[in-house]
């Protein structure tokens, strides 16, 4: 099973939003509404941010939003602020009952 | 609060045999998978494998099956990540994660840094 395909790295500016990427296959992302999306600060446990592809756990800020289209997904982040900067992890069920993650994206906020 | 708490960073040399542990309280235990997700260093994140705690039913990647095993202790509410024989390959962060509604991977253990060297 291949690694999802993200940009390694993103940047903005306080205040403005960023998108980022995630494409799969016809056996992951575009077979099942099971993507979910995670914030990794380094040295700190992954956080969940999206679940079922759009939807926001409880207490997650609503600057974050999600959608996907055939194999690619995307997570947009908008007012984007400095605390923002971290690893961003998209992931997807996959067939087979696995899962797969995306490489992972550097957030920058400058 | 939901958490999982895993064991502490461990240093091993190749070849040793090395067991790591993942404790969940604030729930029941055995109504939720786990899995088991690596970082090596200066990479990604990648799903190793879950269990079920009910039955130990067991589902790996497929690059990984037979490398490591995961198990389960129900009465200690306890999973572990088990190698019989390190590589230099297995260095890295290793998280476990509750399954949530099956799906997601909510919440995660803070990670147990594994390094091996020869």
């Amino acid at each position: 099973q291949s690694a999802l395909t993200q940009p390694a790295s993103v940047s903005g500016s306080p205040g403005q939003s960023i998108t980022i990427s995630c494409t799969g296959t016809s056996s992951d992302i575009g077979a099942y509404n099971y993507v979910s999306w995670y914030q990794h600060h380094p040295g700190k446990a992954p956080k969940i941010l999206i679940y079922d592809v759009s939807q926001r756990p409880s207490g997650v800020s609503n600057r974050f939003s999600a959608a996907k289209s055939d194999n690619t997904a995307s997570l947009t982040i908008s007012g984007l602020q400095p605390e923002d900067e971290a690893d961003y992890y998209c992931c997807s069920y996959a067939r087979g009952v696995t899962w797969v993650f995306g490489g992972g994206t550097k957030l920058t906020v400058l | 609060e939901v958490q999982l708490v895993q064991s502490g960073a461990v240093v091993k040399k190749t070849g040793e045999s090395l067991r790591i542990s993942c404790y969940g309280s604030g729930y029941n235990f055995t109504n939720y998978l786990i899995s088991w997700v690596r970082q090596m260093p200066g990479k990604g994140l990648e799903w190793m494998g879950r269990i079920d705690p009910t039955d130990s039913f067991t589902k790996y990647t497929t690059s990984l099956q037979g490398h490591v095993t995961i198990a389960v202790d129900t009465s200690a509410a306890t999973a572990f990540l088990i190698w019989n024989r390190l590589t230099d390959s297995d260095s890295g962060m290793y998280y476990c994660a509750r399954h949530r509604d099956a799906i997601r991977f909510d919440p995660w253990g803070q990670g147990t840094l594994v390094t091996v060297s020869s």
